[in-house]
């Protein structure tokens, strides 16, 4: 199985101030097709999780352009420009490359 | 507009049975592989079990594997997740989606307790 590895698992940021999380995979997440299949999600509290980012770095439709994603291969990170109260939840990396798919442990964001 | 829906989570003893069903609906169902993901409380998502657009190939985390058997009924366009022999670690909030699309249900609350 394909191992994604997150880092940090806990964020406390100020509003206004950018955030960070890493993804690392144990095995290239680039297909034969061409395509990366390394996905970003959020997931707030009592709500299902909510795609952010897919194959790396294409904002699903509707996420604010405060997000982006980036990285290849087997490193991946996800980037907040500016972090709003309404961004706090667990942010969690998923691989879709080969099943079992696989998430990472989840990072957790706060707001100072 | 994508929907799915799901339903059939309870409390079940140890060792009991559940089924659970997903109703889709705004895709062409038949089109697309589905999966099952759930998250027990407290703790972060996982994979459970997928089948193809068909039906014909079915997938499980080894964690379900022999317990759980995931079908689909495309003339009605629903997915389904029968679970036996289930285990406290068991609990969690079950999901029907289609990962890699964004779509997921609301989820439905599976309780294995005695």
């Amino acid at each position: 199985d394909i191992v994604m590895t997150q880092t940090p698992l806990s964020l406390s940021v100020t509003p206004g101030q950018p955030a960070s999380i890493s993804c690392k995979s144990s095995q290239s997440l680039l297909h034969s097709d061409g395509k990366t299949y390394l996905y970003w999600y959020l997931r707030k509290p009592g709500q299902p999780p909510q795609l952010l980012i897919y194959e790396v770095s294409n904002r699903f439709s509707g996420v604010a352009d405060s997000f982006s994603g980036s990285g290849s291969g087997t490193d991946f990170t996800l980037e907040i420009s500016r972090v709003e109260a309404e961004d706090v939840g667990v942010y969690y990396c998923m691989q879709s490359i080969e099943l079992p798919y696989t998430f990472g442990q989840g990072t957790k964001l706060e707001i100072k | 507009e994508v929907q799915l829906v799901e339903s059939g989570g309870d409390l079940v003893q140890p060792g009991g049975s559940l089924r659970l069903s997903c109703a889709a609906s705004g895709f062409t169902f038949s089109n697309y592989g589905m999966s099952w993901v759930r998250q027990p409380p407290g703790k972060g998502l996982e994979w459970v079990s997928a089948i193809s657009n068909s039906g014909d190939s079915t997938y499980y985390a080894d964690s379900v594997k022999g317990r759980f058997t995931i079908s689909r009924d495309n003339s009605k366009n629903m997915l389904y997740l029968q679970m036996n022999s289930l285990r406290a670690e068991d609990t969690a909030i079950f999901y029907c989606a289609r990962p890699s699309f964004g779509d997921w249900g609301q989820g439905t609350l599976v309780t294995v307790s005695s």
